[in-house]
């Protein structure tokens, strides 16, 4: 099965950049999305089709793609970032299926 | 406004089906490019996809689970449903419904219900 593989953590200081890979075969030739999820509360939509961002997330939040790897890139970090970001993408290999990355817990020191 | 709310059974017996009913609102699942999925989460543990159907009736299901899962959509009622069969205690999680537009976010789940939780035991 086609799979997602994040880094379990990531730490930055505050005012810091943060960068949260997701590495996966088939992400050359397909788009990664990546979610915000805080505790207790649903994931959030953050990035869309590698690099757009949806209305209402600030600039800070920015995506980008290389071959095999996505990055999902948070500048000038703030204490309100700290939470678990997954990636998503799809796997169009045999039928159209979503898959989920590992996720990543990143903390604000 | 678009909202989706998920409902059904907190708790179920191992062996049991469970249903789960996603009811939405601020959109049609008879429009072009939409589409209304399942996604959980067990404690403490990562977002896993279970299964989504599209506007057109096209489902789609994790294969891992495709056997014990079923999903089916009232558009007049603007509910998905979602059955899974012979449940087991590593079912437990928190189940979301999500909805899915090509035309805003293409393949990304742009909204996300509050989640429900299950719990399966005995």
């Amino acid at each position: 099965s086609y799979e997602l593989t994040q880094p379990p953590s990531v730490s930055v200081s505050p005012g810091q950049t943060a960068r949260i890979t997701c590495s996966g075969d088939a992400l050359p030739k397909v788009y990664s999305y990546w979610y915000q999820q805080k505790p207790g509360q649903a994931p959030v939509l953050v990035m869309y089709k590698d690099s757009e961002r949806p209305s209402g997330i600030p600039d800070r939040f920015s995506g980008s793609s290389s071959g095999t790897t996505v990055t999902l890139t948070i500048s000038g970090v703030q204490a309100e970032d700290e939470a678990d970001y997954y990636c998503q993408s799809t796997d169009s290999s045999i039928t159209y299926l979503y898959v989920f990355g590992t996720g990543t817990k990143v903390t604000v020191l | 406004q678009i909202t989706l709310k998920e409902s059904g059974p907190t708790l179920v017996k191992p062996t049991q089906t469970l249903t789960l009913t996603c009811t939405f609102s601020g959109f049609s699942l008879s429009t072009s490019g939409v589409g209304v999925g399942w996604i959980r989460q067990p404690p403490g543990k990562a977002l896993e996809w279970l299964a989504l159907i599209y506007w057109d009736d096209d489902e789609r299901y994790s294969p891992s689970l495709k056997s014990r899962l079923t999903i089916t959509k009232d558009t007049s009622k603007n509910q998905v449903v979602l059955t899974m069969t012979n449940m087991d205690p590593v079912d437990t999680g928190t189940y979301y419904c999500v909805q899915n537009s090509a035309e805003v976010y293409y393949d990304g789940m742009g909204v996300w219900g509050q989640g429900t939780t299950v719990t399966v035991s005995s």
